[in-house]
């Protein structure tokens, strides 16, 4: 099956700890994103990357850092310098061509302990 | 400021009743508006994609609308399903993909 795989579904941070969010996909895409998404708002850009080894701030990239090291695999580090770190966290994939779309993975709940 | 607001903010219908679900754009510049299906606790969807010259576009029991003038789309939904409770969200790209404007979506709710 090809597509977006996140894990885990669900995460808990304690007070200073760093957590990772995994994100893997077999769709060969050269684009990946990490958005945030919180109850009553939109989905918020934290970081992208065009290409392996490359990957810029998005709206929201405080607090936040990210690798690229291979084409199919985005981890997303929430740090201890992220005061707010409860959200639904969504990593997308983007098929290039003609009318370009997003895929989504099944995202992480992140909740504060 | 680039926004996109979405109304209602939630609805409940009764299956096999239709409904209409509107999204209002102030995006400078304009690329395309695309409408995305998330079942709770899971990632978005596409249903459909909309330029700047298309007026209409139906993905079965889903019918997609765009008035650039007016800059106003909406998605209405025929003959629901109680599969369609979900949250549909309207998101406009303005240039690049990483200048993705997102509606915060309308949570609808089609009771048996």
């Amino acid at each position: 099956d090809g597509g977006i795989t996140q894990s885990p579904k669900y995460l808990f941070r304690k007070e200073g700890q760093n957590v990772t969010l995994s994100c893997e996909q077999n769709l060969n895409h050269d684009a990946m994103y990490w958005y945030r998404q919180d109850p009553g708002q939109g989905l918020r850009l934290i970081y992208y990357s065009q290409i392996v080894n490359d990957f810029q701030k998005g709206d929201i990239a405080e607090g936040y850092s990210v690798s690229r090291e291979k084409k199919e695999s985005f981890p997303l580090t929430v740090t201890s310098a992220q005061k707010n770190p409860t959200a639904f966290y969504l990593c997308a994939s983007r098929e290039t061509g003609k009318n370009e779309k997003l895929f989504f993975g099944s995202g992480t709940q992140l909740s504060v302990l | 400021k680039n926004q996109v607001e979405q109304s209602p903010q939630s609805l409940i219908i009764l299956e096999g009743k239709n409904c209409t679900l509107q999204c209002n754009y102030t995006v400078s510049p304009f690329s395309n508006l695309r409408w995305y299906k998330q079942d709770t606790g899971r990632g978005p969807v596409s249903l459909t994609i909309m330029t700047f010259s298309e007026n209409t576009k139906s993905n079965g029991r889903y019918t997609a609308t765009l008035d650039a003038d007016t800059k106003q789309s909406s998605l209405h939904i025929t003959a629901s399903q109680l599969s369609d409770s979900a949250s549909y969200i309207c998101v406009v790209r303005s240039g690049g993909y990483n200048k993705l404007i997102f509606g915060a979506g309308t949570r609808l709710a089609v009771h048996p």
